[in-house]
C-alpha cells in the first residue's frame, strides 16, 4: 500500500531557515499536501502541490516535489517560534483518500 | 470562507456506549472521509463517502464503524459499542468537484473511559 515517511524531529535556530523531507512510495499521488498541527488542535492546511509541478512558493514556504524521487520538502524561511509545532506530509492518489507521514516535530529556539 | 465543522469538540464515553461524532462538510462538495488519529501517532484513513455510499474503507473501519448522511448536510460517523483503543481524535474531511485539495475539520477529541 501506499507509505509516507518523514524524519520524526528537527530543531532550528530563530531566524534560520528549516526544511522538513518527506519521501513517498505512491506514483500515482495527485497532490502532496503539508499540515501544521499545534498540541490539541487540528489540522491546518499550509500548502499543496500538484504532481505535475517541481516548486511552489507561497510567501515564507517553498515546496519542492522531486517527482522521480518520490521526494517533497517544505522549506520555512526565517522560522519564527510560532513555528513550532508538527508538520505532516501527505499524498494523495486518484482514490481520494490521503496517506498521511508520521509527522516531523520541530523546535524553534530563540 | 467555508470550513468543515465538527461537533462536538471533545466527548467522553464510557466503554460499550454508542457515540456519534456529526461533521458538516462545505456545501457543494462530494466526497466526504473520515480519518482519526491515536495520540502521538499518524493520522490515519478510516473511510470515504461518495454519491450516498462508502466508496473506500480500511481495516480499522470494522463492523463497530457505520457512516451516514442523513439529511444532505451532515456527515456522521458512528461507533457502536465503543473500546478504550477508540479514543483518539477524529477528523472529517470532504472534497469539492474537480477533486482538488481536501478540506479538514478541526476534530472530535473522544474519549473513552
Amino acid at each position: 500500500g501506499e507509505d509516507v515517511e518523514q524524519s520524526l524531529f528537527l530543531s532550528v535556530r530563530e531566524g534560520d531557515s528549516s526544511v522538513i523531507n518527506c519521501t513517498y512510495t505512491d506514483s500515482s499521488s495527485t497532490y502532496l499536501y503539508w499540515y501544521k498541527q499545534e498540541p490539541g488542535a487540528g489540522l491546518q492546511l499550509l500548502t499543496y502541490i500538484f504532481s505535475n509541478m517541481d516548486m511552489k512558493q507561497d510567501q515564507r514556504l517553498t515546496v519542492l516535489l522531486n517527482k522521480k524521487d518520490k521526494h517533497l520538502s517544505l522549506r520555512i524561511a526565517d522560522t519564527q517560534t510560532g513555528d513550532s509545532a508538527i508538520y505532516f506530509c501527505a499524498e494523495r492518489g486518484n482514490a481520494g483518500k490521503s496517506t498521511f507521514g508520521d509527522g516531523t516535530t520541530l523546535t524553534v529556539k530563540p | 470562507e467555508p470550513e468543515v465543522t465538527q461537533t462536538p469538540s471533545h466527548q467522553v464515553t464510557q466503554m460499550g456506549q454508542e457515540v456519534i461524532l456529526r461533521c458538516v462538510p462545505i456545501s457543494n462538495h462530494l466526497y466526504f472521509y473520515w480519518y482519526r488519529q491515536i495520540l502521538g501517532q499518524k493520522v490515519e484513513f478510516l473511510v470515504s463517502f461518495y454519491n450516498n455510499e462508502i466508496s473506500e474503507k480500511s481495516e480499522i473501519f470494522d463492523d463497530q464503524f457505520s457512516v451516514e448522511r442523513p439529511d444532505g448536510s451532515n456527515f456522521t460517523l458512528k461507533i457502536r459499542s465503543t473500546k478504550l483503543e477508540d479514543s483518539a481524535m477524529y477528523f472529517c474531511a470532504s472534497i469539492p468537484q474537480g477533486n482538488t485539495e481536501a478540506f479538514f475539520g478541526q476534530g472530535t477529541r473522544l474519549t473513552v473511559v
